[in-house]
């Protein structure tokens, strides 16, 4: 069954270094995701993208955030100048269609810890 | 108010009972419904899609949506150890899907 892939699985990173948070989309798949849970809290979304183009952000996504599609396969997050609470797991999601048709498919996530 | 309520739980059943989880929402611009399953350190796991009010069943699983009411429920049969994790609704109406906190769910041997 095709699946979202991510890396890394684990990433440890000193308070304002960047960071950047790789993700491998289905490759039928024509919109991308980031989500975010701290531990113990609610997934929460902060961008999506398609065409090339953010679609929509939440007001996590600040300027510290952006993110970039390269090559025609990965799908990536930077963080610009990490922060303690900027540690999260972090979900790359991908559709179909816009409305998530079908629902959206998750990596397995990358866990971010900010020291 | 949140746009999504979902009671975290914890819940505790035996095995072999009925499971019920339920959110309610507060955006009617909401159009597509999900349940996902999360077990712990990996990502949501879809389990069951829905579109219009109603009730979807797939195997033990069914999602019944109240768009009236603004108000929908999973429900499990015959739960199994196995179905321990953390079920999470979503919501979406275009590009950027809402997630409930997420109920976590034991089921005793």
């Amino acid at each position: 069954e095709p699946e979202v892939t991510q890396t890394p699985s684990h990433q440890v990173t000193q308070m304002g270094q960047e960071v950047i948070l790789r993700c491998v989309p289905i490759s039928n798949h024509l919109y991308f995701y980031w989500y975010r849970q701290i531990l113990g809290q609610k997934v929460e979304f902060l961008v999506s993208f398609y065409n090339n183009e953010i679609s929509e952000k939440s007001e996590i996504f600040d300027d510290q955030f952006s993110v970039e599609r390269p090559d025609g396969s990965n799908f990536t997050l930077k963080i610009r100048s990490t922060k303690l609470e900027d540690s999260a797991m972090y979900f790359c999601a991908s559709s179909e269609a816009q409305t998530g048709d079908y629902g959206y498919t998750f990596g397995s996530g990358t866990r971010l810890t900010v020291v | 108010q949140k746009e999504v309520e979902q009671d975290p739980g914890p819940l505790s059943v035996p095995e072999g009972a009925i499971v019920s989880l339920n959110c309610t929402y507060s955006n009617s611009a909401f159009q597509y419904f999900m349940w996902y399953r999360q077990y712990s350190r990996k990502g949501p796991e879809l389990l069951m899609y829905t579109y219009s009010s109603g009730n979807k069943e797939d195997g033990r699983f069914t999602a019944q949506v109240d768009k009236s009411s603004k108000y929908i429920s999973l429900f499990i049969r015959d739960s199994q150890p196995s179905d321990s994790a953390t079920y999470l609704c979503a919501m979406n109406s275009n590009n950027d899907m809402r997630f409930g906190a997420g109920t976590r769910l034991t089921v005793k041997p």
